[in-house]
């Protein structure tokens, strides 16, 4: 079964700097890698996918991601974040072989951002 | 247009009572999922339907039951509410099982 890790569970930047989110995860093959962000009081909304192909992965919002096989990481990257990325992040990892399989969600890492 | 809605948006209820959430989802989506966000934001899935087909059932009390009308609607019915049930409870729909989810604007319950 696979398995994610969120090591930072706080995370404190200033505004204009940039951001780097980490994400491991545990799989025997290429899983599908997710990132959600979770606004105060919302649901969650994708900020991009992993698949296959191009191992750098942009989403919405100007966020990027990394897929690393070696290193079994899918970190997420913002080069300049604004006060309204202070939210939740969640790393998500799936795989597809039966019927049964699911999403696991990482604990999330709480973003705040410094003016 | 609202994809995935859920209702209600806050539950109020006290030890013992049995309520419903509900969830429709206008996507066109074949697998409707409910999970629990407990204080710590930990998001744990609890069942998954696919094609009104339950598909993962994971260890949750017998009083929690899931009802599929129909591909759009995934229904949560809690019964003998405990104050350990106090969460939010998120609906959630993709177009395949394992894809891409599209999460309601959750339920925040809350027993007393």
């Amino acid at each position: 079964a696979q398995s994610v890790t969120q090591p930072d569970i706080h995370i404190t930047v200033s505004e204009g700097a940039s951001l780097e989110l980490r994400c491991n995860y545990s799989y025997g093959a290429t899983p599908y890698l997710f990132w959600y962000v979770q606004s105060p009081g919302q649901g969650l909304q994708l900020l991009l996918k992993y698949f296959s192909g191009d191992t750098l992965v942009q989403g919405i919002k100007g966020f990027e991601a990394e897929f690393k096989r070696s290193q079994s990481s899918f970190n997420l990257r913002k080069p300049s974040v604004h006060w309204s990325d202070a939210a939740e992040y969640f790393c998500a990892v799936g795989a597809r072989l039966n019927r049964d399989d699911k999403i696991i969600f990482g604990k999330g890492t709480r973003l705040h951002i410094l003016p | 247009d609202t994809a995935v809605s859920q209702t209600p948006k806050y539950l109020v209820t006290q030890m013992g009572n049995d309520k419903s959430i509900k969830c429709e989802q206008n996507l066109g989506h074949d697998t409707m999922y409910w999970y629990k966000q407990d204080s710590k934001k930990f998001l744990k899935i609890m069942f998954s339907y696919n094609n009104k087909e339950l598909i993962i059932n994971e260890t949750v009390p017998n009083r929690f039951s899931p009802k599929s009308p129909d591909k759009a609607h995934l229904n949560l019915h809690i019964n003998s509410l405990e104050l350990g049930d106090s969460a939010v409870y998120f609906c959630a729909s993709s177009p395949k099982i394992v894809g891409v989810q599209y999460f309601g604007p959750g339920t925040r319950l809350t027993v007393t």
